[in-house]
C-alpha cells in the first residue's frame, strides 16, 4: 500500500461527458503528479501540483484541467471524453517534489489508479 | 534536458542476472538517475535512485560510470515475478525526474 488513494478505481462513461478523478496523496506529501497510460503505452505525464500551485505541465489536453486543494487532495477533471481518453489514470505523490541529493530522493508513491472506459 | 534511451525489450530466464542498460548523454551536473518498475495494471514503484560510482539496496545494484552518461540496473537472480516494464529517470530538484519513457519490457522465462 503506497498511501496514495485514487477513487473511483473504474468508471464508464459515454463519449461527451465529463468525470473527476479523485487523488489523496500520502500524509505529508506536498506534490501530485496525474498520469495518463492507454493499454499496452507508456506513462503520459500530464501535470504536478505543489502545495497548491501548479508546478510542471505535460502533454495535459485543453479538455483536461486539475487543481490541488488545500487539504493536498487533487482532482482531474476530463470533459467532452473521446473514445481515445480510456486509459488508466495514475496520481502520484512525493515528499516535497524537490529531490535534494543524499537527502529526500523525490521518489514518487503511485496510487492504484483509475481505470477509465469511454464507450 | 537529459533524455534516456533503453532497450524496448529483454527476454531472460529465473535464475540469470539481468543488467538493463540507460543511456544519458546530456545528463547534467545536478542530474540524478532514478529506476523504477511497472507491473500491469499497477502504478510504477521506486527500485533504486543514484548519482555516481554505485548503488545496492535489497532489491538491485545501480552502476554508474565516472562519465555518468549511462547507467545500468542490475538484478540478481531474476525470477518470474520481476517479468515488468522498468523504467530510467535522469533529473534534478527542478524537473523531469517524474517523466517517464517508454522503459525496457524485461520478460522472465521459466
Amino acid at each position: 500500500d503506497s498511501g496514495v488513494t485514487q477513487t473511483p478505481k473504474h468508471l464508464i462513461t459515454a463519449t461527451g461527458q465529463r468525470v473527476t478523478l479523485r487523488c489523496s496523496p500520502r500524509s505529508g506529501d506536498l506534490s501530485v503528479y496525474w498520469y495518463q497510460q492507454s493499454l499496452d503505452q507508456g506513462l503520459q505525464f500530464l501535470i504536478q501540483y505543489y502545495n497548491g500551485e501548479e508546478r510542471a505541465k505535460g502533454n495535459i489536453l485543453e479538455r483536461f484541467s486539475a487543481q490541488q486543494f488545500p487539504d493536498l487532495h487533487s482532482e482531474l477533471n476530463l470533459s467532452s471524453l473521446e473514445l481515445g481518453d480510456s486509459a488508466l489514470y495514475f496520481c502520484a505523490s512525493s515528499a516535497s517534489g524537490l529531490a535534494v541529493l543524499g537527502g529526500d530522493t523525490g521518489e514518487l508513491f503511485f496510487g492504484e489508479g483509475s481505470r477509465l472506459t469511454v464507450l | 534536458l537529459a533524455k534516456t534511451t533503453q532497450p524496448i525489450s529483454m527476454d531472460s530466464y529465473e535464475g540469470q542476472e539481468v543488467n538493463i542498460t540507460c543511456s544519458h548523454n546530456n545528463i547534467a551536473t545536478n542530474d540524478y538517475i532514478t529506476w523504477y518498475q511497472q507491473f500491469p495494471s499497477q502504478g510504477p514503484r521506486f527500485i533504486i535512485q543514484g548519482y555516481k560510482t554505485k548503488v545496492t539496496n535489497e532489491v538491485a545494484s545501480l552502476f554508474i560510470p565516472a562519465d555518468r552518461k549511462s547507467s545500468t540496473l542490475s538484478l540478481p537472480r531474476v525470477s518470474l515475478s520481476d517479468t515488468a516494464v522498468y523504467y530510467c529517470l535522469v533529473g534534478d530538484d527542478y524537473g523531469q525526474n517524474f517523466v517517464f519513457g517508454p522503459g525496457t519490457r524485461l520478460s522472465v522465462l521459466p
